[in-house]
């Protein structure tokens, strides 16, 4: 059974903090996908990563930035320099091959950035 | 990105009705649709795997006969709650995978969801 796990249930940090949220994943399939979400207050769910289980490359989006690393099943997002719009809850998620394609979500990490 | 989106937005009803939530895909076919639900301050659960042409998997704990899915054609995918009880108040999301060759990178398209209140 595929399991996210994040820890952090809430993250309060002031402007221009940097903050990491953490993920951490239990999978048994070779290859499979991992996500991160954001999730305003609206409720949608705002894609910003996809990673496959064979790309460990870090990538870094702006102020955001990846750190994957299989050896630890972990797959942790940094925030640079947060915002006040930074501001939501954010989901880790874990998807398997073909034949099991819907996520498995964590928890949520609910960050509060202050001004 | 492909497009999912879900009508209504936001439903209030009285317990004991039934409500329809409609998730279409808009420029993309979806063979599969994912049904989620997400309790205030919650994670979201799959709830249904939906697919076209045939019955609906559920997940376990999730009553088919209460949350009835029908996935009529390729872009559409309808989830009715029977007899709305107010424990069934949630935030109801649905998700496609994309199709053909980008399937391979397992995309997911998720619509902006539908909230529905029972009272």
């Amino acid at each position: 059974a595929q399991k996210v796990t994040q820890a952090q249930t809430e993250i309060s940090v002031v402007e221009k903090e940097d903050v990491t949220l953490d993920c951490v994943y239990e999978t048994r399939d070779t290859t499979y996908y991992l996500f991160w979400y954001k999730q305003p207050p609206s409720g949608e769910l705002v894609f910003l990563i996809r990673r496959n289980s064979f790309d460990e490359q870090n990538e870094i989006s702006g102020r955001y930035s990846w750190n994957f690393q299989k050896s630890t099943s972990s797959f942790n997002f940094t925030i640079t320099a947060s915002q006040v719009v930074d501001s939501a809850v954010y989901f880790c998620a874990l998807s398997g091959e073909r034949g099991r394609r819907a996520l498995t979500f964590g928890s949520g990490t609910r960050l509060q950035v202050q001004p | 990105g492909a497009v999912v989106s879900q009508h209504p937005s936001w439903v209030i009803c009285k317990s004991g009705t039934s409500v329809k939530i409609e998730c279409r895909s808009l420029d993309f076919q979806a063979t599969t649709m994912f049904w989620y639900r997400q309790f205030p301050k919650q994670s979201l659960m799959l709830m249904a795997t939906s697919n076209e042409g045939s019955k609906a998997t559920y997940e376990q704990g999730v009553e088919k006969d209460k949350f009835l899915i029908n996935h009529a054609s390729l872009t559409l995918s309808t989830l009715t709650v029977t007899s709305a009880h107010p424990e069934d108040s949630s935030f109801y999301i649905c998700s496609a995978p994309s199709s053909g060759r980008a399937s391979s990178y397992n995309e997911q398209f998720f619509g902006p969801g539908t909230r529905l209140t029972v009272l």
